[in-house]
């Protein structure tokens, strides 16, 4: 079947390290988007990729890194310099163009050691 | 910029009764797209509902319509016959028709906890 997979579900970061949240789609989507959701603030956009080898910069982008080497990958380093971390972290992605809904990924939660 | 405000942080029903969400948003684009998610406590987001803003025909999904104001800048949810599997977290999401910089981004609510007595 077809989706968006996140790993790992669960993660853990020491300080002063990088860690890499993984999301992995096989929908054939061009655009993927990465939000973080903090208890009473609903859904914030952090990194989006409309192709492959671009992407931009969403509205809390500060302390994170994202790569777009392949269509099918979006990967999300939540870094050192990010330094309220402990959140939920979902992925999606979507066929551009028209009313097509975004897909999401099961997410990860993060927590600091 | 455009913003999403879903008013009711918690809102609660009887199992088999009738619920309605709210939500408002403030945009000066003429064309755009509304969404209602479902957040159940298993945390995966689940596309409840869609509208179109140039579709004057209210949407409807089994027992899940929207009330869409284009005037009033409001997209209620109408849950019918309120099932336990309803309980979660619903979130409300605007995304401009018009793509600046390639950006589709939906801009979410702040969401409403459903709780559904049986």
């Amino acid at each position: 079947d077809g989706g968006i997979t996140q790993s790992p579900k669960y993660l853990f970061r020491k300080e002063g390290q990088n860690v890499t949240l993984s999301c992995e789609q096989n929908l054939n989507h061009d655009a993927m988007y990465w939000y973080r959701q903090d208890p009473g603030q609903g859904l914030r956009l952090i990194y989006y990729s409309q192709i492959v080898n671009d992407f931009q910069k969403g509205d809390i982008a500060e302390g994170y890194s994202v790569s777009r080497e392949k269509k099918e990958s979006f990967p999300l380093t939540v870094t050192s310099a990010q330094k309220n971390p402990t959140a939920f972290y979902l992925c999606a992605s979507h066929t551009r163009g028209g009313n097509q809904p975004q897909h999401f990924g099961d997410g990860t939660r993060l927590s600091i050691l | 910029a455009q913003t999403v405000t879903q008013s009711q942080p918690e809102m609660s029903v009887q199992e088999a009764e009738t619920v309605t969400l709210s939500c408002t948003y403030d945009t000066s684009e003429s064309d755009y797209y509304l969404f209602w998610y479902k957040q159940p406590p298993s945390r995966q987001m689940i596309l409840v509902i869609r509208q179109e803003a140039y579709k004057q025909q209210n949407a409807t999904e089994n027992r899940f319509s929207v009330n869409f104001q284009k005037a009033a800048k409001s997209f209620s949810l109408k849950i019918s016959d309120s099932q336990l599997g309803d309980a979660a977290m619903y979130f409300c999401a605007y995304r401009s028709a018009v793509t600046q910089g390639g950006s589709e981004k939906l801009v979410f609510g702040k969401g409403t906890k459903l709780t559904v007595n049986p």
